[in-house]
C-alpha cells in the first residue's frame, strides 16, 4: 500500500527566507507525485505534480520540487517566501491506474515578517 | 467556470441524526471524489463516481455512509444515525476522466456532531 510521510508538522520561516518542506513516500513502482496547499476556509489547490520525465518540476506561486527515487522523497522548495504563504501544505502519492492520491498528515507553515 | 461548490459550507447536528451534503462538480468533469479530512491530518478518500457509476466504495467508513450520483451531475453523501466521531470535514474533488486526471476540490463542508 502506498503511504506518504511528512516528518514536520510545523515549519515557521521568516518572510523572504528560502523554505523546504519534506515528504517522502512508500510505492513500489513509479508514483505520481503531489503537492497540495490548503488555506483557511479555501478547497485544496494543487501547486505542482510529477508524472514522469523531468525530475526537477515547476508549479504555481514560484514553488518547486525534485523528485528523488533513490531517496524516495518528493521535497517542496520555494526561494523567497511571502506572508501569503502561509497555509497547510499536504504532499500526495498515487498509482498510475486509479489516480486518487493518499495524502500525508500535513506541514503547517507559519511565516513571520 | 464556477469552481467546485459544495452545500452546506456548515452543519451541526445531534448524534443520532442523518446529515445529506452536496457537492456540485465542475460541469465538464465526469469523475468526483469524497473525501474526509479530520483536524490535523489530510484527507483521506472514500468513495468516488465516474459518470453515475461509482466506482470504489470499499473505503467508506461504515454502512452508515452512502453517497449517491443519480444523473452522473451533482452528488450528495449521507451519513445515517451520526456518531460525534463522524466530525470532520467533508471534501469534494472532480476531475476528468482524460489527462491527467487533475482533481479539483471544493471548499468543504465542516459537520459538527454535538
Amino acid at each position: 500500500a502506498q503511504s506518504v510521510t511528512q516528518p514536520d508538522i510545523h515549519i515557521t520561516v521568516s518572510e523572504g527566507a528560502s523554505l523546504e518542506l519534506r515528504c517522502n513516500y512508500s510505492y513500489g513502482a513509479t508514483p505520481y507525485l503531489f503537492w497540495y496547499v490548503q488555506s483557511p476556509g479555501q478547497g485544496l489547490q494543487l501547486l505542482l505534480k510529477y508524472f514522469s520525465g523531468d525530475t526537477l518540476v515547476q508549479g504555481i506561486k514560484g514553488f518547486e520540487a525534485e523528485f528523488k527515487r533513490s531517496q524516495s522523497s518528493f521535497n517542496l522548495r520555494k526561494p523567497s517566501v511571502h506572508w501569503s504563504d502561509a497555509a497547510e501544505y499536504f504532499c500526495a502519492v498515487s498509482s498510475g491506474g486509479s489516480y486518487i492520491p493518499t495524502f500525508g498528515r500535513g506541514t503547517s507553515l507559519i511565516v513571520h515578517p | 467556470d464556477t469552481g467546485v461548490s459544495q452545500n452546506p459550507r456548515h452543519k451541526i447536528t445531534k448524534r443520532g441524526q442523518n446529515v445529506t451534503f452536496r457537492c456540485d462538480p465542475i460541469s465538464e468533469h465526469n469523475r468526483l471524489y469524497w473525501y474526509r479530512q479530520t483536524l490535523g491530518q489530510g484527507p483521506e478518500f472514500l468513495t468516488y463516481f465516474q459518470n453515475e457509476a461509482q466506482l470504489e466504495k470499499s473505503r467508506l467508513l461504515s454502512d452508515r455512509f452512502s453517497a449517491e450520483r443519480p444523473k452522473g451531475s451533482f452528488s450528495t453523501l449521507e451519513i445515517q444515525r451520526t456518531e460525534q466521531g463522524d466530525s470532520a470535514m467533508y471534501l469534494c474533488a472532480s476531475s476528468s476522466s482524460s489527462g491527467d486526471y487533475e482533481q479539483y476540490f471544493g471548499p468543504g463542508t465542516r459537520l459538527t456532531v454535538t
